[in-house]
Parts: structure tokens; C-alpha cells; sequence
């Protein structure tokens, strides 16, 4: 089957610990997105990849980063930066073009620190 | 910057009620999307809307597309159980990129 598969689901983090959280996708899709979900609001992006090796900031991405070495992966890296990091994670992926908008999601990672 | 203001913020209602959410903005979008999310799992996609007045429907929901094209409707008919979920819209910022923005979300929940 297809899909997006995130892991893991629930991690526990010590303040000034950096975490990994892991999405990967067979899905053939181009562009893959890591939004973050706090109750009573809205998805909010983080950082999206259209390419390869190429990413570019969301509308929140001070203390996170990416890398999109290949084109079914697209970890993200919650760093000792990030000043309020529990919530739940969500990554998804879309074809580029037309149809673009329909994003696939994940089942989602939920991190909580201690 | 853009946002999208969705209401009712949450809704508890009677099985086999109907229901109505909405979605506005103060920009245009020209792609809407509907999405509902389980607990604990990520939000699936219900139907999407491409046409400014564009009326659509998935079984028991129907969506639409607001002439204006800067809100849109959600309603869901006859109430069950499994109903119960974040429904979430989203307005396309870029076509090119992809990027959505998201509603704040309603939180339904359904009584036997």
C-alpha cells in the first residue's frame, strides 16, 4: 500500500536535546512538507521540499531543520533551539503541478518533552 | 499575513443532526480544501473545490466554493457517530508550490 509512514508515533525529549523525527513516502510524490499541530489551532508549516536537495522555510521554522538527501525521505530535526517544541508533527507529500494542493499526510509524531 | 478564520470553533450535537462549518478569509483563494482529522492520526481529505461557486458533494457532505472566492462551506447531513473528528479548511497560497494555509479547526462531536 502507499502511504506516508512517520515515526516515531510518541518521543519524549529532555530540554536541550535534539530529536529526529522521520517521514518517508512511496508514494512517487515530488514535494513533501512538515506541518506542526497545537490544540485549537491550525497546521502550521514548518519547511517543504519541491525537490531533491532543495527546501525552503515555512512560516515557522526558527529551531527546526531538514534535509531531502532522497526523494522518499524528509526528516526533520527539532533542535535545542526550539523554545516550545512539544506538539503533534505531521508530514505530508503532494505531486508538483496540477493536483498540487491535495496533500497526503502521515499519521503523525507526537513529541513531548520533559 | 493570509488567514483563515474557521467556525464554529467546536460543535456537539445529537446523532442524525446536520451540520454546518464555514470558512472566511480576507484574501482569494482559488483552491479550497476540506479535511478531517481522527484522533491521533493525520487529517484525510474530504473534498476539494477548484471554482469559485462550485458546489460539490462526497455521500453525506457537501461543500461549496464561495462566489467571492474567499470563503467556503462545509455541511455534513444526517449525523453518525463516526462523524466525530477536526475538520479542518484550507485555502492554496501557491499552485506552484503547493503551500496551503490552514483553519483553526472544528471539533465535532457526535451523541448516540
Amino acid at each position: 500500500d502507499g502511504g506516508i509512514t512517520q515515526s516515531p508515533k510518541y518521543l519524549f525529549r529532555k530540554e536541550g536535546q535534539n530529536v529526529t523525527l522521520s517521514c518517508e513516502q512511496n508514494l512517487n510524490h515530488d514535494a513533501m512538507y512538515w506541518y506542526r499541530q497545537d490544540p485549537g489551532q491550525g497546521l502550521r508549516l514548518i519547511y517543504y521540499s519541491q525537490i531533491v536537495n532543495d527546501f525552503q522555510k515555512g512560516d515557522i521554522a526558527e529551531g527546526y531543520s531538514v534535509s531531502r538527501e532522497k526523494k522518499e525521505s524528509f526528516p526533520l530535526t527539532v533542535t535545542s533551539a526550539q523554545k516550545n517544541p512539544t506538539a503533534f508533527y505531521l508530514c505530508a507529500s503532494s505531486i508538483q503541478g496540477a493536483g498540487a494542493n491535495v496533500l497526503t499526510f502521515g499519521a503523525g509524531s507526537r513529541l513531548t518533552v520533559l | 499575513g493570509q488567514q483563515l478564520n474557521q467556525s464554529p470553533q467546536s460543535m456537539f450535537i445529537q446523532e442524525g443532526e446536520d451540520v454546518s462549518m464555514n470558512c472566511t478569509s480576507s484574501s482569494i483563494f482559488n483552491t479550497w480544501l476540506w479535511y478531517k482529522q481522527d484522533p491521533g492520526e493525520g487529517p484525510v481529505l474530504l473534498i476539494a473545490l477548484y471554482k469559485a461557486g462550485e458546489l460539490t458533494s462526497n455521500g453525506r457532505l457537501t461543500a461549496q466554493f464561495g462566489i467571492t472566492r474567499k470563503d467556503s462551506f462545509l455541511n455534513i447531513s444526517a449525523s453518525i457517530p463516526s462523524d466525530v473528528g477536526i475538520y479542518f479548511c484550507a485555502g492554496l497560497i501557491s499552485m506552484h508550490t503547493g503551500k496551503l494555509i490552514f483553519g483553526q479547526g472544528t471539533t465535532l462531536q457526535v451523541k448516540p
